[in-house]
């Protein structure tokens, strides 16, 4: 009974390959994100949906694509993988946009590796 | 672009000290709250101070805001080792999304 839930936790994987992150919440949170965490802990966020509607696109790679099919699901795909993508990889949850100071619910990560 | 700024970027102390990680920001907010990771695992809500409130208190956690300063504190009293771990600060305002800066590990020995 996970809040926010994704997976793979782990995923090696070489250059140029096309790799997907999948991300289900059951907190009937209206709000999704996808934040990234380098190796010096910095977290950044990427993207947020609202109601599967696209509201927050940092200035991310457009190799990194979300995809968000209901509210309570976004998933990342990524193309043509990188050495610089090896990351951790978080989803998260709001029942706001964080704007009026909603907390949020992270998942457990995504530990992504391109060799 | 990066908001909170942690400070220090490592902390160790000993069991049963308390543990202060202080937190700056630029630009004015709505709200500011702390985030506990432990390691391998994902961020966890601890505490939310709102920028019309100076001092907050949480359990062992007290928080506090200086708006003018741009600053706020975190101290965990008595620590114990099970508060080793990398605590965030996140702070938003407007439309904008947390913002989180890079945390300060502290380390508690047993």
């Amino acid at each position: 009974d996970t809040a926010v839930s994704q997976t793979p936790k782990y995923l090696v994987t070489q250059m140029g390959n096309d790799k997907s992150i999948k991300c289900e919440q059951n907190l009937g949170h209206d709000t999704m994100y996808w934040y990234k965490q380098d190796s010096k802990k910095f977290l950044k966020i990427m993207f947020s949906y609202n109601n599967k509607e696209l509201i927050i696109n940092e200035t991310v790679p457009n190799r990194f694509s979300p995809k968000s099919p209901d509210k309570a699901h976004l998933n990342l795909h990524i193309n043509s993988l990188e050495l610089g993508d090896s990351a951790v990889y978080f989803c998260a949850s709001s029942q706001g946009t964080g704007a009026s100071g909603n907390t949020i619910y992270f998942g457990e990560g995504s530990w992504l590796t391109v060799v | 672009s990066q908001q909170g700024e942690e400070d220090p970027q490592a902390l160790s102390i000993q069991e049963g000290e308390n543990a202060t990680m202080n937190c700056s920001y630029k630009t004015s907010i709505n709200n500011l709250q702390w985030y506990r990771q432990n390691s391998g695992r994902g961020l966890v809500h601890l505490i939310l101070i709102r920028s019309n409130e100076r001092e907050k208190h949480s359990g062992r956690l007290r928080v506090t805001l200086d708006t003018s300063k741009k600053s706020s504190s975190l101290l965990i009293t008595a620590s114990r080792a099970a508060d080793t771990a990398s605590y965030f600060c996140a702070t938003d305002g407007g439309n904008t999304p947390l913002v989180f800066g890079k945390g300060t590990r502290l380390s508690v020995i047993a």
